[in-house]
């Protein structure tokens, strides 16, 4: 299985400003995602980072907001823009690896 | 799209009794399956899966079975011990690789001793 990083585990961000998560992976992987895990709720998927191409976002979630960059395959970052205090949530990277999906140990956003 | 329903949302056992999770999903081309324990403060981890083309797959406690036909599949944790407590998910894919995974509300367990 893949070891995933995440800098920063946690923050306490003030409304309108932005927070760049980061995600390291121990190995190159094909497929890295970005989920949002609200309080107490489930996971979402918010975009499917591509190597080398823009990012794939799901229904509900622009590019404006989560912008995301993919520099190589063992890296990535989740930017969250403009924050209010409807972005706090945990925000988890996830890769694939022999056929199975492995998630980070996810950045836990506090907007203020 | 598909839709993943999971119950109970929680769950209360005694230490040693069987634990099972329920989940229905409702996209027939589904076909990969997987199980994640999510501990307070951790990201999900991943403990068991199973794909289309099994009926059933054991990892020592812990055991997923699969109804295509019904769309439903279940997780059952014998021997439940104190360290299961956690929030469990199940979800679903189309991919045989996992991606693009559509997730259930999740199932507090807690096994108290």
């Amino acid at each position: 299985s893949a070891v995933i990083s995440q800098k920063p585990s946690r923050d306490i961000c003030q409304r309108g400003t932005s927070l760049t998560i980061q995600c390291q992976v121990d190995s190159q992987v094909t497929m890295m995602f970005w989920y949002r895990q609200q309080p107490g709720q489930s996971l979402t998927l918010i975009a499917t980072a591509n190597q080398g191409s823009e990012a794939t976002y799901e229904s509900g979630f622009v590019i404006d907001k989560f912008p995301i960059s993919r520099p190589n395959l063992t890296f990535s970052t989740l930017t969250v823009s403009n924050m209010s205090p409807e972005d706090s949530s945990i925000y988890l990277c996830s890769v694939v690896g022999g056929g199975e999906q492995y998630f980070g140990p996810g950045t836990r956003l506090t907007v203020t | 799209g598909e839709n993943v329903e999971q119950h109970p949302s929680t769950l209360s056992v005694q230490e040693g009794d069987s634990a099972v999770i329920k989940c229905t999903y409702s996209d027939s081309a589904s076909n990969y399956f997987p199980w994640y324990k999510q501990e307070l403060g951790k990201g999900p981890q991943l403990i068991i899966d199973i794909r289309s083309n099994v009926g059933e797959k054991k990892d020592q406690r812990i055991a997923v079975t699969l109804n295509k036909t019904a769309k439903h599949f279940s997780l059952h944790i014998t021997e439940t011990q104190p360290e299961d407590s956690a929030v469990y998910f199940c979800a679903a894919s189309r991919n045989q690789a996992g991606t693009a995974l559509i997730f259930g509300k999740g199932t507090t367990l807690s096994v108290s001793s």
